[in-house]
């Protein structure tokens, strides 16, 4: 399978705690998308990342939020301190990078709820 | 204020009958990339097809076309020949090109009935 891979598939937690989740993009796309989908909304950018470098992020993310992509391959979005508002289907996706069209390809994202 | 405007949030077709799914969108960057997206209920956006703001025809992928007119901005995508495999959420989404994510429309729901 050489899609974008998502871990965990499913995260279930209670308020106050700590998550991480982890992204594998296509193996030679250069960026990196974190995307937040709510119940019967579409995705919302939180961040990308150009290789290893993080390039923009949305006010969406917020200081409990932060994501990584050390060596420009998989990466991490950590949320501190969840909330119950948190709960949501985080979505990975990730593309060349080389192009105009640059489409984007998405993981099977990671469905995360609060207690 | 809105980028992406998918003004039907539920929408019913007869299998094997055509289907249009809205999409109208706002900006002012002069170029710009259109996309549409699957995602059925186990959750996996699937990229359909795709048409650039230069893009002189209309974009086509199988049973997929994009009905793209500029000066209304308005990029609907057209299902033919609709199977029961294609119920599922739809989403547009739009890149401009001076900046890199994409902006997503609140989704149309399509089910297809026997």
């Amino acid at each position: 399978d050489t899609g974008v891979s998502q871990n965990p598939r499913h995260k279930i937690t209670k308020r106050g705690q700590n998550v991480t989740f982890r992204c594998d993009p296509i193996s030679e796309h250069n960026r990196l998308y974190w995307y937040r989908q709510t119940l019967g909304q579409g995705p919302e950018f939180l961040t990308y990342f150009q290789n290893e470098a993080q390039l923009e992020k949305s006010r969406l993310l917020s200081d409990r939020f932060s994501a990584e992509r050390p060596k420009g391959s998989f990466s991490t979005l950590e949320i501190q301190r969840t909330e119950q508002g948190d709960s949501a289907m985080y979505l990975c996706a990730s593309s060349l990078g080389t192009s105009d069209t640059d489409t984007q390809y998405f993981g099977p994202g990671t469905r995360l709820t609060v207690l | 204020a809105q980028k992406i405007t998918q003004t039907q949030p539920g929408m019913f077709v007869q299998e094997k009958e055509a289907v249009t799914l809205d999409c109208t969108y706002d900006t002012s960057d002069p170029s710009y990339g259109l996309f549409w997206y699957k995602q059925p209920s186990s959750g996996e956006m699937i990229f359909l097809i795709y048409q650039g703001s230069y893009d002189q025809q209309n974009a086509t992928e199988g049973r997929y076309s994009l009905n793209f007119q500029k000066a209304r901005k308005s990029a609907n995508l057209v299902i033919s020949a609709s199977q029961l495999g294609d119920s599922a959420m739809y989403f547009c989404a739009m890149r401009e090109f001076y900046g890199q994510n994409f902006v997503f429309g609140p989704g149309t729901r399509l089910s297809v009935l026997p």
